[in-house]
């Protein structure tokens, strides 16, 4: 059971614009930066969202993110068959001795 | 720019220790960044080992604590995890990573990923 919860699955067809959600609590997201990760098989995470709502260099404006409260949400707009990914959020969890907590990840389909 | 290299055994005996190395390339290890460790078993999502700073300070996952070891070698560039008493429950394919300097704001870096399987 992870610490951050995602939905397992999302979908959409090309060009659609498609919202990943992210819930924590006070610990984690409430009082930390979010980051977001694309994990495609067989590579290595990429960073995709840092601080929340930043993206590294490279990084197509089509990906963006927020937070409010203990939530965030990845949003992949003009969506695109390379997208299809595992796509895992993150934060750094304020418990006693601190720790990074992840999503359970969710599969995203291009339809 | 900054790239990480892992290596070590992709097969380890149960009990016995997993033993992996990043080493750091285009940059100094050295820096105002925490080093992290990040696996992830078979058909699971991610999960997060520890961090070490380049003083040694490390921070580990609650749930591997007393069994993780992590080290820094400045004079090689490259940073160790050490994982005893390995089970099955320890097959994964893990990732070392480089957090950002803005402290714990993301992991910008990660290396190619080792395939780690725990059998006899």
């Amino acid at each position: 059971q992870s610490v951050l919860t995602q939905p397992p699955s999302a979908s959409g067809t090309p060009g659609q614009r498609v919202t990943i959600s992210c819930s924590g609590s006070s610990s984690n997201i409430g009082g930390n930066t979010v980051s977001w990760y694309q994990h495609l098989p067989g590579t290595a995470p990429k960073l995709l969202i840092s601080t929340n709502n930043q993206r590294p260099s490279g990084v197509p404006d089509r990906f963006s993110g927020s937070k409010s409260g203990t939530s965030a949400s990845l949003a992949i707009s003009g969506l695109q068959s390379e997208d299809e990914a595992d796509y895992y959020c993150a934060a750094w969890d304020d418990s006693p001795n601190g720790l990074w907590v992840f999503g359970g990840g969710t599969k995203l389909t291009v339809l | 720019q900054v790239q990480l290299q892992q290596s070590g055994p992709g097969l380890v005996k149960p009990s016995g220790t997993l033993s992996l190395t990043c080493a750091v390339s285009g940059g100094s290890i050295s820096t105002n960044n925490w080093w992290n460790w990040v696996r992830q078993p078979p058909g699971r999502g991610l999960e997060w080992i520890g961090e070490i700073y380049h003083s040694g300070n490390t921070h580990y996952s609650p749930s591997l604590r007393s069994r993780v070891t992590m080290s820094v070698d400045k004079s090689k560039n490259q940073f160790s995890l050490k994982l005893n008493f390995v089970t099955a429950a320890d097959t994964a394919v893990y990732y070392c990573a480089r957090g950002l300097e803005a402290y714990h704001h993301g992991m910008d870096v990660w290396g190619q990923g080792t395939t780690v399987t725990v059998s006899s």
